[in-house]
């Protein structure tokens, strides 16, 4: 049964700082992963997507990598700001349905 | 853009009330989910669709049920709520087959009292 696990749960870091966000699954055999960002009380948005076939993708300061052989993805966000702070979740496409991390809430102090 | 919209931001109901959450998305796509979401449980399946007509149960159908007359629109029905319905609700959407990005609107905040 695929898992999916987000480390660390909460993450508090001053603006400007390059920070990554860790995803970890149990199972390799993937379609995709994908990881969303939301705000307190809000639905989620779709951040990234990546291929069970591509290594990572990027949208601005966001760049995602997936290494499927071992399990992992991580979201790698530079220069960051207090804008960025939510939560982050992590979805895993599996046998045609999403598997979920728990999250990491993310605090940017100005 | 996608857009999947949910016909309430937030809602308040008796226990026993029928209950109806609506979803509308406006790409054409086939798949559509419902979610419920509460602290330190992260995100769970209750029903999705891969077609109008078509329903299959996810992880915890019990206490729910679901119409999808129209390719657009997924329907969340709570036949007699409860207090343990308390939650937040997230439709999604998808196109067919494996390995496609699902689509959120901004949720739906349910309190039963």
């Amino acid at each position: 049964k695929q898992e999916v696990t987000q480390i660390p749960a909460a993450l508090s870091v001053p603006e400007g700082e390059n920070l990554v966000l860790n995803c970890s699954f149990t199972d390799s055999a993937i379609y995709n992963l994908q990881w969303f960002r939301q705000d307190p009380g809000k639905g989620l948005t779709s951040l990234l997507l990546i291929q069970s076939s591509q290594r990572e993708q990027t949208s601005g300061r966001l760049n995602a990598s997936l290494d499927k052989s071992s399990g992992r993805s991580t979201l790698y966000i530079a220069a960051s700001q207090p804008g960025d702070s939510a939560t982050y979740l992590c979805a895993v496409n599996s046998n045609y349905q999403l598997i979920w991390g728990a999250g990491t809430k993310l605090i940017i102090k100005p | 853009d996608v857009k999947v919209t949910q016909s309430s931001r937030y809602l308040v109901k008796r226990t026993g009330e029928k209950v109806f959450l609506e979803c509308v998305q406006d790409m054409d796509h086939e798949n559509m989910f419902w979610y419920r979401q509460d602290p330190g449980l992260g995100l769970r399946l209750i029903y999705f669709s891969y077609d109008v007509k078509m329903k299959e149960k996810g992880d915890i159908p019990e206490g729910y049920s679901v119409s999808r007359e129209k390719k657009e629109r997924f329907s969340l029905i709570l036949e007699s709520a409860s207090t343990n319905q308390t939650s937040m609700y997230l439709c999604a959407s998808s196109r067919s087959g494996a390995g496609r990005e699902a689509f959120f609107g901004q949720g739906t905040r349910l309190t039963v009292v």
